[in-house]
């Protein structure tokens, strides 16, 4: 079936860029999702992606679709204290009957 | 704004109990979903309803049934509790072209 695979954890300084990654198994992928969940609430859309497209700018927001490796990548310029959180990569298509499928989450600390 | 309402954010139950968890969606979207979220296992697929009373198993459907007697509401329920359900529950809805908006979640803790 299709699956979704990211890295637990993420640290980085508060001012740098943070990358979150993940990869998909799904070729007919038709979007790609990062959710952003903080501590106690529901996930909160953050963007997405169609999947004809390579690159999505929004602010401080950073998507980067790579569709033959079947990679998606989260840039986060200038990480504020604010951005702790688990970010969640997610992928749904009209093949899978239009289920999301979300993998596992990137807990993202910001150190000081 | 789509609202997606969960009835509940916290419920304590005991072991056997029967329990039901609503959710509520004001958007008149056909899509609707239950997903568990435990630690390092992001959120699993429980059940999905395409359409009033219609309903799917989803990728973890054991101990828990579902009613969709409505369009706006998508009711999940444990007919028998156990420990192993206790976990954070998220309902959502989906629009036509597949995007998802969450409610704030139930923390449910089986004692």
């Amino acid at each position: 079936g299709e699956d979704v695979e990211q890295s637990l954890f993420l640290s980085v300084r508060e001012g740098d860029s943070s990358v979150i990654n993940c990869t998909y198994t799904d070729s007919s992928s038709t979007y790609l999702y990062w959710y952003k969940q903080e501590p106690g609430a529901g996930l909160q859309l953050l963007t997405y992606i169609f999947s004809n497209m390579d690159m999505k700018q929004d602010q401080r927001l950073t998507v980067l679709l790579n569709k033959k490796d079947k990679h998606l990548s989260l840039r986060i310029a200038d990480t504020q204290t604010g951005d702790s959180a688990i970010y969640f990569c997610a992928e749904s298509s009209y093949s899978s009957a239009s289920k999301i499928i979300f993998g596992s989450g990137t807990r993202l600390s910001i150190r000081p | 704004d789509v609202k997606v309402t969960q009835s509940s954010r916290y419920l304590v139950k005991r072991t056997g109990e029967k329990v039901f968890l609503e959710c509520v969606q004001d958007m008149d979207h056909e899509n609707m979903f239950w997903y568990r979220q435990d630690p390092g296992l992001g959120l699993r697929l429980i059940y999905f309803s395409y359409d009033v009373k219609m309903k799917e198993k989803g990728d973890i459907p054991e101990g828990y049934s579902v009613s969709r007697e409505k369009k706006e509401r998508f009711s999940l329920i444990l007919e028998s509790a156990s420990t192993n359900q206790t976990s954070m529950y998220l309902c959502a809805s989906l629009t036509k072209n597949t995007e998802a908006f969450f409610g704030q979640g139930t923390r449910l803790t089986v004692v």
